[in-house]
């Protein structure tokens, strides 16, 4: 079936450095990424999305990266913040298909 | 411009009553999600509606919950006689088309006692 994981359960990074949540989808046929920001208590944020027609995408701070050859998705955190900290999924959505499916999270820790 | 709305942000039922979790999507979004979310996992799709439609429900439990989206009002998951394996975080979240960017509420925490 579907399946949207991301490698690293636990990120820690320092106040001031780049950051790079990966996530690897299984399913060739998604065209659509989101990913998400969830802090505790609140529900996911979005962040950016990107096409299956794209390979890159810029936002404030951040960039999302598709490398369809290998069912690879990054976003980068540039100057990461304290406010960062939280829980990042990535979720995937099949043309056809109404549904985003989500994997189970990274958490990134900001160390002042 | 508010957000996904979702009320109550936090609900207790005790086994075998009922929870009814309500939604009002983004203004001008047509279709909407919902998704339930248990600790420290990712979320699992529920249902999906439009106005006064069920599109893909093929995420529902097949008994004791429901999903509407009337053509006036909010959107409403109800479940039915409440189990303790139904205290999650339920988030409801819309968009203005199937693949345009999808936003969500703040959730519903169910605690069934």
């Amino acid at each position: 079936g579907e399946s949207v994981g991301l490698h690293l359960p636990t990120l820690s990074v320092q106040e001031g450095d780049n950051s790079i949540i990966n996530c690897a989808y299984s399913n060739s046929a998604s065209d659509y990424f989101i990913w998400y920001k969830q802090e505790s208590g609140k529900g996911p944020q979005f962040i950016i999305d990107i096409r299956s027609n794209m390979d890159k995408r810029q936002g404030q701070r951040v960039t999302v990266l598709l490398n369809k050859t290998v069912k690879h998705l990054s976003l980068q955190i540039a100057a990461t913040q304290p406010g960062d900290s939280a829980v990042y999924f990535c979720a995937e959505k099949t043309r056809g298909n109404n549904r985003l499916a989500f994997g189970k999270g990274n958490q990134v820790v900001v160390i002042p | 411009n508010a957000g996904v709305m979702q009320n109550p942000r936090h609900l207790v039922r005790r086994r075998g009553q009922e929870a009814r979790l309500r939604c009002s999507p983004m203004k001008g979004h047509s279709h909407v999600y919902w998704y339930r979310q248990l600790p420290e996992e990712g979320l699992k799709f529920m249902v999906y509606l439009q106005k006064e439609n069920i599109i893909d429900e093929s995420g529902m439990p097949k008994e004791r919950f429901s999903a509407e989206f009337p053509k006036e009002g909010p959107s409403i998951l109800r479940i039915q006689q409440v189990v303790r394996g139904d205290s999650a975080a339920y988030f409801c979240a819309s968009s203005p088309a199937r693949s345009e960017g999808v936003f969500f509420g703040q959730g519903t925490r169910l605690t069934v006692v």
